[in-house]
């Protein structure tokens, strides 16, 4: 089954402690990105990549770091979270032809305290 | 400053009956349109798009209309069932923006039995 995989996908956390969405894809996809969801605003894109090791900073990248080894994985990385980034996480993919039709993952919903 | 906006946060309709979610956008650089579907506890899910080089997609109960000179696109739900019922998310996009998808606020649908 083609999809979008996230982990965790929830999380309670504590200031300064740093950790690590995971995002995964099985569609050979090129492009990935990260958007994050906060009431009253819609989703905003964080980071994209359109391929391996090319990387590209979003809307609100600050506080946030990605990677991109591998094709299938594009993980989110908050170096030292704040209670501002609670809020809820979509990682996403598509074929580089096709990048403005993304999939999406469930998300992961991550509390900051 | 929003770029692309729903105005309305909700809308209940009877089962059968049209439901039409209205978008509006203000950046003229938008030249691909789409409409995404989310469940609770589900990542968005790609509905519809829509080129701006047309007026008008069809794909089955799901219709988008693009009016460029008002900046307004619509989608219609023809007829609406109760497994409708989600939040719809409207996004734009152009070419160039390497697949940044400026989401809407979104419209929370309720369809009635």
């Amino acid at each position: 089954e083609a999809q979008v995989t996230q982990n965790p996908r929830y999380l309670i956390t504590v200031t300064g402690k740093k950790l690590t969405v995971t995002c995964s894809q099985n569609m050979n996809h090129e492009y990935m990105s990260w958007y994050r969801q906060d009431p009253g605003l819609g989703l905003r894109q964080i980071y994209y990549s359109m391929n391996v090791e090319v990387t590209d900073k979003g809307d609100v990248p600050e506080g946030y770091k990605v990677s991109r080894k591998e094709k299938r994985n594009f993980p989110l990385i908050l170096e030292s979270p704040s209670p501002n980034q609670t809020s809820l996480y979509f990682c996403a993919s598509s074929s580089i032809a096709r990048a403005d039709t993304q999939y999406f993952g469930p998300g992961t919903r991550l509390t900051v305290l | 400053d929003q770029q692309v906006k729903q105005n309305s946060p909700s809308l209940s309709v009877q089962e059968g009956r049209i439901s039409i979610l209205n978008c509006d956008y203000t950046n003229s650089m938008f030249d691909y349109f789409l409409w995404y579907k989310k469940y609770p506890a589900e990542g968005p899910t790609f509905l519809i798009s829509i080129s701006s080089i047309k007026d008008k997609n069809e794909d089955g109960r799901f219709t988008v209309f693009l009016n460029k000179s008002a900046k307004h696109l619509s989608l219609h739900i023809v007829p609406s069932q109760p497994g409708d019922s989600a939040v719809y998310f409207c996004a734009a996009t152009y070419g160039g923006s390497q697949g940044n998808l400026i989401f809407g606020k979104g419209t929370k649908l309720s369809v009635k039995p």
